[in-house]
């Protein structure tokens, strides 16, 4: 079975600080991962894929197979990057997507 | 690019009332189709998909059911809601490379 822990809640942080939202995952095959994420008011949006190995408003995101982890990073946080994110594992066949709980990342000026 | 439209935004209904959230889809055709459930503190839990057609899958077993009488018509349903159908539901589609887009839900309230 495939699952994806986040395993903070609530992830607070100071304008400037360094960010790290944690993405934990459990599946047997070769994972595709994703991170989305949905601002206030707004849609949930797709912010980032491993397999683009891409910087999406200064956001990374690395896969480490063997920790199992794929964990989003920005240098310096700003209060616009405050919302929800969800760290997110595609299925097989369905190409359905695996979420996981959730952090909301707060941005304090 | 594909555009989803979910209706309606918002709902309140009692229980035992029956429900029909709709979600169309443009821009695209013959898509997979999905609905959501978003739970305060539970992420997204998948409800059903659809590759065409007539053709509905279900993940879990619930309340609730799914129809999609046209290729980008996606509807979700219920004869009967119960307190514990409350939430955020999304309607999604999928992407060429796995990704899904998503709808900008319905917040649904059963009191």
């Amino acid at each position: 079975a495939q699952r994806v822990t986040q395993p903070e809640k609530l992830l607070s942080v100071f304008k400037g600080a360094p960010v790290e939202l944690k993405c934990n995952y459990s599946y047997s095959g070769s994972p595709e991962l994703f991170w989305y994420v949905q601002y206030s008011r707004q849609r949930l949006q797709l912010l980032l894929r491993h397999i683009s190995r891409e910087s999406i408003k200064g956001f990374t995101a690395d896969l480490n197979k063997g920790e199992t982890s794929f964990h989003l990073k920005k240098p310096f946080a700003q209060e616009e990057d405050s919302a929800m994110y969800y760290c997110a594992l595609k299925g097989t066949g369905r190409r359905a997507l695996t979420f996981g709980s959730g952090t909301r990342l707060q941005v304090q000026p | 690019s594909q555009t989803i439209h979910q209706w309606p935004a918002t709902l309140v209904q009692p229980v035992g009332s029956p429900l029909s959230l709709e979600c169309t889809v443009e821009g695209t055709s013959n898509p997979n189709l999905y609905w959501y459930r978003q739970a305060a503190g539970r992420g997204l839990q998948l409800l059903f998909y659809s590759v065409g057609i007539g053709q509905i899958s279900s993940e879990v077993p619930q309340n609730l059911s799914a129809s999609r009488p046209q290729d980008r018509q996606f509807i979700l349903s219920s004869k009967k809601l119960l307190l514990s159908d409350s939430g955020f539901y999304l309607c999604a589609t999928a992407g060429s490379g796995y990704e899904q887009y998503f709808g900008p839900g319905t917040r649904l309230t059963v009191t």
